[in-house]
């Protein structure tokens, strides 16, 4: 069975420090891989996915992500945190068959700090 | 154009009475999922509709939870009974194929439930 895990359920960073929030996937086989953010009081949507394409993703807001198959990691990063980046991110999978069944991460809620 | 709509957006109710939840998907989605939030959690999986094909139940919690969708267009998810632990944000997302390499699911802003 797929799975996924966010490590820290809270991570702080100062404005204009990196922003990195982890994500490792358990799977068989490579999924597909998301990130999706939730602002306060608002709904989820999405950041950025992996579809096999590029192993590097560019997402909204200036984020990234990396698909690293041997560490089964696609940690997200942002070179230079903002203020507005405060909000909750969950890290998602997805298998390419059996199901189109997303699993979601408990999530990593970041605070920046002026 | 419209998003994903739910009603209602809060709903506070008394421990074992009966709730039901709507999900109003973007017209011409085909596949439709529901999610539970617990407070300070992640998305748990509940159900998905895909077109026609029988709904993937494997998320329900227990027999108390169910839901329907009508074709391609509005969904219920109905609470039996209902629980302090069923308490929740409920959010519903809709996605237009099934397939989720090509196109992302769009949620919903969720119902807050509240069992007292």
């Amino acid at each position: 069975a797929q799975s996924v895990t966010q490590l820290g359920s809270h991570v702080s960073v100062s404005e204009g420090a990196l922003v990195l929030l982890r994500c490792n996937y358990s799977s068989s086989v490579p999924p597909y891989l998301f990130w999706y953010v939730q602002y306060p009081n608002q709904g989820l949507q999405l950041l950025l996915k992996y579809t096999s394409a590029a192993t590097l993703v560019k997402g909204i807001n200036g984020f990234e992500a990396e698909f690293k198959k041997s560490e089964t990691s696609f940690h997200l990063t942002k070179p230079s945190a903002h203020m507005s980046d405060a909000a909750e991110y969950f890290c998602a999978v997805s298998p390419h068959t059996g199901g189109f069944k997303t699993i979601f991460g408990a999530g990593t809620r970041l605070f920046v700090k002026a | 154009g419209a998003g994903v709509s739910q009603s209602p957006s809060n709903k506070v109710t008394e421990k074992g009475k009966d709730v039901e939840l709507r999900c109003d998907p973007i017209s011409g989605h085909t596949a439709l999922y529901w999610y539970r939030q617990r407070l300070g959690q992640g998305l748990e999986f509940l159900i998905y509709f895909q077109g026609n094909s029988a709904p993937d139940k494997s998320g329900l919690p227990s027999d108390r939870f169910s839901a329907e969708r009508t074709g391609e267009s509005v969904s219920t998810l109905t609470i039996q009974r209902t629980q302090q632990e069923d308490s929740a944000v409920y959010l519903c997302a809709s996605r237009a194929s099934p397939e989720p390499g090509v196109y992302e699911q769009y949620f919903g802003p969720g119902t807050r439930l509240t069992v007292t």
